[in-house]
């Protein structure tokens, strides 16, 4: 089973301010990365796929890049809808998500 | 607009079985591959398989001997069922439609329901 590490679990940010959210793979994943968007008592959004290609409606201060077994999902200038938990998942092998990181005020 | 809306029993008692369905609306059930996914409270996603319109099922390894997945063309419905739940299977049950084979990424996802197994 591939093993999603994401980091950090909490992240503190203000409005307008960059946050960088990161994911480790265990093993090479092929760019088979998606990200997705989860708001409290809601299902989660998908956000990116591909590692880096946002999906339809995706605000372009959503971006997505990797460099070998590390993802990055980047969002610049946070708006208040953007404080949400994030998760990675890999579909390489079948499927396994990351534990997530929270991004609050 | 494809929109997908789970149902079933919320509160089921431990050694039962969990069933679900998930309707599908706004687009048609085929040819697509359809998922189920959960998440406990106040944690993480996990993966529990996911079935082809035609019927073609793959499972999450961990859950491979207590789930079963079928699909209802007609009524553009895909169903789960879970056996002999412990309190450990409480969770939000979600279902989600897959991008597309070989894409196993989701891209509509139903609202969730609570299934909590207690006596």
């Amino acid at each position: 089973e591939i093993v999603m590490t994401q980091s950090p679990a909490t992240l503190s940010v203000s409005p307008g301010e960059r946050a960088t959210l990161s994911c480790r793979a265990s093993q090479h994943i092929n760019s088979n990365l998606a990200w997705y968007q989860q708001r409290p008592g809601r299902a989660p959004r998908l956000l990116i796929y591909g590692a880096s290609t946002r999906a339809t409606g995706i605000p372009a201060r959503f971006s997505g890049s990797e460099s070998g077994t590390e993802f990055t999902l980047t969002i610049t200038s946070l708006q208040s809808e953007d404080f949400a938990v994030y998760y990675c998942q890999q579909y390489n092998n079948w499927v396994t998500f990351g534990g997530g990181t929270k991004v609050e005020i | 607009q494809v929109q997908l809306q789970e149902s079933g029993p919320g509160l089921v008692k431990p050694s039962e079985t969990l069933s679900l369905t998930c309707t599908v609306s706004g687009g048609s059930i085929s040819p697509h591959y359809w998922s189920w996914i959960r998440q406990p409270a106040g944690k993480g996603l996990e993966w529990i398989g996911r079935i082809h319109a035609s019927g073609t099922t793959k499972f999450n390894s961990s859950l491979e001997s207590r789930v079963t997945m079928s699909v209802d063309t007609s009524k553009n419905q895909f169903s789960l069922k879970l056996h002999s739940v412990t309190a450990a299977d409480t969770a939000v049950y979600f279902c989600a439609k897959v991008f597309g084979a070989g894409y196993l990424y989701f891209d509509y996802w139903g609202q969730g329901t609570l299934v909590t197994v207690s006596s």
